[in-house]
């Protein structure tokens, strides 16, 4: 059964850092991974989708990596803003209708 | 513009009432699913709809009645609910069965009193 952790729960940082977000599954058979951002209250927002055969895609100041092997999966955001302030949500998905599977969220935030 | 439209977007109900939640989506997806968020759980999927037909109902309780009657509109009809099924309730469509990603709309907060 694939599970997925994220890695930290919750994140404080000040205006201006570069951070790193943590995402792993146990089951390497994937044929994607996809990063969301969920603001409070709000429905999710797609920000990055890396098929299996991808080792990382950018959008902006995001960058998301996949080493499919080794389960895990890295979403860095380059010189954070208030605005970045939200829940990140990273998901797996391995094929079928019931297959995205999500972890249980980075809730960051970016304090001026 | 998620190309997802939920409406509506909040929506207060007493325990006897019948209301229904309505999801558009405008990107040629043929795939639809239903989300249920619950404080502090992660995102549980409700129902999914592929091409019209429901293909997966994930022990849902029967006060939860789906409908898709085409492939961009999906609904979710709601009566005799229960406070415990106050919950943000999300939308989704994908190209199935969603290798390319998944688009979420933006959910409707539901409270029943």
């Amino acid at each position: 059964k694939q599970e997925v952790t994220q890695i930290p729960a919750a994140l404080s940082v000040p205006e201006g850092e570069n951070l790193v977000l943590n995402c792993s599954f146990t089951d390497s058979a994937i044929y994607n991974l996809q990063w969301f951002r969920q603001d409070p209250g709000k429905g999710l927002t797609s920000l990055l989708l890396i098929q299996s055969s991808q080792r990382e895609q950018t959008s902006g100041r995001l960058n998301a990596s996949l080493d499919k092997s080794s389960g895990r999966s890295t979403l860095y955001i380059a010189a954070s803003q208030p605005g970045d302030s939200a829940t990140y949500l990273c998901a797996v998905f391995s094929g079928g209708y019931n297959k995205l599977i999500f972890g249980a969220g980075t809730r960051l935030a970016v304090h001026p | 513009e998620t190309g997802v439209t939920q409406t509506p977007r909040h929506l207060v109900m007493g325990m006897t009432n019948k209301k229904s939640l309505k999801c558009e989506q405008h990107l040629g997806h043929n795939a639809m699913y239903w989300y249920k968020q619950s404080a502090k759980k992660p995102l549980e999927l409700m129902f999914v709809y592929s091409l019209e037909e429901r293909v997966e109902n994930n022990s849902v309780p029967s006060r939860f009645s789906p409908e898709c009657p085409n492939s961009s509109h999906l609904f979710l009809h709601l009566h005799t609910l229960q406070p415990e099924d106050s919950a943000l309730y999300l939308c989704a469509s994908s190209q199935s069965p969603g290798a390319d990603g998944y688009t979420f709309g933006s959910g409707t907060r539901l409270t029943v009193v």
